[in-house]
């Protein structure tokens, strides 16, 4: 049984536009969500990240939102860029890290 | 410059010839994890290490073995390998166990015939 589920495998969106990649999970024992970015032939790297405490996290262009009552956690990009066309995974923690399978982004010019 | 490295990036094998998957990270991180990454399931835990000869098994460590016996070095290894055991394999580290950023490794993709 997947805790952590992004049900979307792939994306595409008109460059300039937002992006909202979602991600639902069905712990309510997580306290600590992640995105990671992959890109092809590369491992992922972090790229934001956001408390159980708190409802939505910042940084430049990414902002994280959580809503603990809907069990859901959303990226948003604006604007989106070129460079941002790549693969997102959301992961979610109490004691260990669980991931979801990742969606495919695709950011059109 | 900061890195965890793998090697080898790629590799095909045959059922059952022993192998082994070389990680290396220059941070001085306590903390070190193998996943494997298969289609639709994202990436999923085999081992981790909290530290030098500590190690515990992760969420599907069966047909896999590792040793952690100098900080840097994290190797994962194959007794014998099966089709399976077919994957994208990830190294990562991270600060200690309580750190969730982890760095990543480029993969491992290892196909068995």
């Amino acid at each position: 049984d997947q805790q952590v589920k992004q049900n979307s495998p792939s994306l595409s969106v008109q460059e300039g536009r937002i992006s909202i990649l979602n991600c639902d999970y069905t712990n309510s024992m997580f306290d600590y969500f992640l995105w990671y970015k992959k890109y092809p032939a590369e491992g992922p790297t972090f790229l934001i990240s956001i408390s159980s405490i708190k409802d939505k996290n910042e940084d430049g262009r990414f902002t994280v939102f959580l809503n603990k009552s809907a069990k859901h956690l959303s990226l948003h990009i604006v604007p989106s860029q070129p460079g941002d066309s790549a693969v997102y995974f959301c992961a979610a923690s109490d004691y260990q890290l669980i991931w979801g399978a990742g969606t495919k982004l695709i950011i059109k010019p | 410059e900061a890195q965890v490295t793998q090697n080898p990036r790629y590799l095909i094998t045959v059922t059952g010839k022993k192998l082994t998957v070389t990680c290396s990270q220059n941070m001085n991180h306590e903390y070190m994890s193998w996943y494997r990454q298969d289609p639709g399931l994202g990436l999923r835990q085999i081992y981790y290490s909290m530290n030098v000869e500590v190690t515990d098994k992760g969420d599907v460590p069966e047909g896999y073995k590792v040793s952690r016996k100098e900080k840097r070095n994290f190797p994962l290894i194959l007794e014998s390998p099966s089709p399976n055991q077919t994957s994208l394999y990830f190294c990562a580290s991270s600060l200690n166990r309580l750190s969730y950023e982890q760095y990543f490794g480029p993969g491992t993709r290892l196909t068995v015939t």
